[in-house]
């Protein structure tokens, strides 16, 4: 079974800080992984989706990156700002059947 | 705006009522998915469907019940509430190619007295 995990649980930053969320998952034949943001009370927003074929995908402060053998993937944010406060997800799709494991998230405080 | 709708936004639900969660996607997505969402079990799948006229059951189905009668929307019912159905729930689809991933609705939140 999937397990997908996410380290650190929360993380504080001063503004302007570039950071990176870290997503393991223990079965590394994936067929995709995505990353969501979460902010309190509300859905979930897609932010990126890498393909099992990529390395990496780009948008505008966001590069999310994925290694397959070694079964991880970053999120890595630049130039933090205090709007980018949230809980961040990732999913790891196994087969495009539609059931992804979510892991539990890593809730951002960016600070003024 | 394209997405999904769910309705209602939230609910209070005595035990042992029923309850249908609404949810309309207008993207012409085929697959449809119901999620559970708890404070430290993370989200978890209940029901699925990859097309119309198909449904299939995730991690955890027990006590709901789910129909697709169509493409646009994807209906979870609780038969019978009880308090463990406590939570936030949420809709999604997909287009089915795994190139665009997962759209999520705004959730239910659901409390069960």
């Amino acid at each position: 079974k999937q397990e997908v995990t996410q380290i650190p649980a929360a993380l504080s930053v001063p503004e302007g800080e570039n950071l990176v969320l870290n997503c393991s998952f223990t079965d590394s034949a994936i067929y995709n992984l995505q990353w969501f943001r979460q902010d309190p009370g509300k859905g979930l927003t897609s932010l990126l989706l890498i393909q099992s074929s990529q390395r990496e995908q780009t948008s505008g402060r966001l590069n999310a990156s994925l290694d397959k053998s070694s079964g991880r993937s970053t999120l890595y944010i630049a130039a933090s700002q205090p709007g980018d406060s949230a809980t961040y997800l990732c999913a790891v799709d196994l087969t495009n059947a539609g059931k992804s494991t979510f892991g539990d998230g890593t809730t951002l405080t960016v600070k003024p | 705006i394209a997405g999904i709708t769910q309705a209602p936004t939230s609910q209070i639900l005595a035990a042992g009522r029923r309850m249908t969660l609404r949810c309309t996607q207008d993207m012409r997505h085929n697959a449809m998915y119901w999620y559970r969402q708890d404070l430290g079990l993370g989200l978890r799948l209940i029901h699925y469907s990859n097309t119309a006229g198909t449904t299939g059951k995730g991690e955890v189905p027990d006590g709901y019940s789910v129909s697709r009668a169509n493409t646009d929307d994807f209906p979870l019912t609780l038969a019978s509430a009880v308090p463990s159905q406590t939570s936030v729930y949420f809709c999604a689809s997909s287009d089915g190619s795994g190139v665009y991933g997962y759209t999520f609705g705004s959730g239910t939140r659901l409390t069960v007295v």
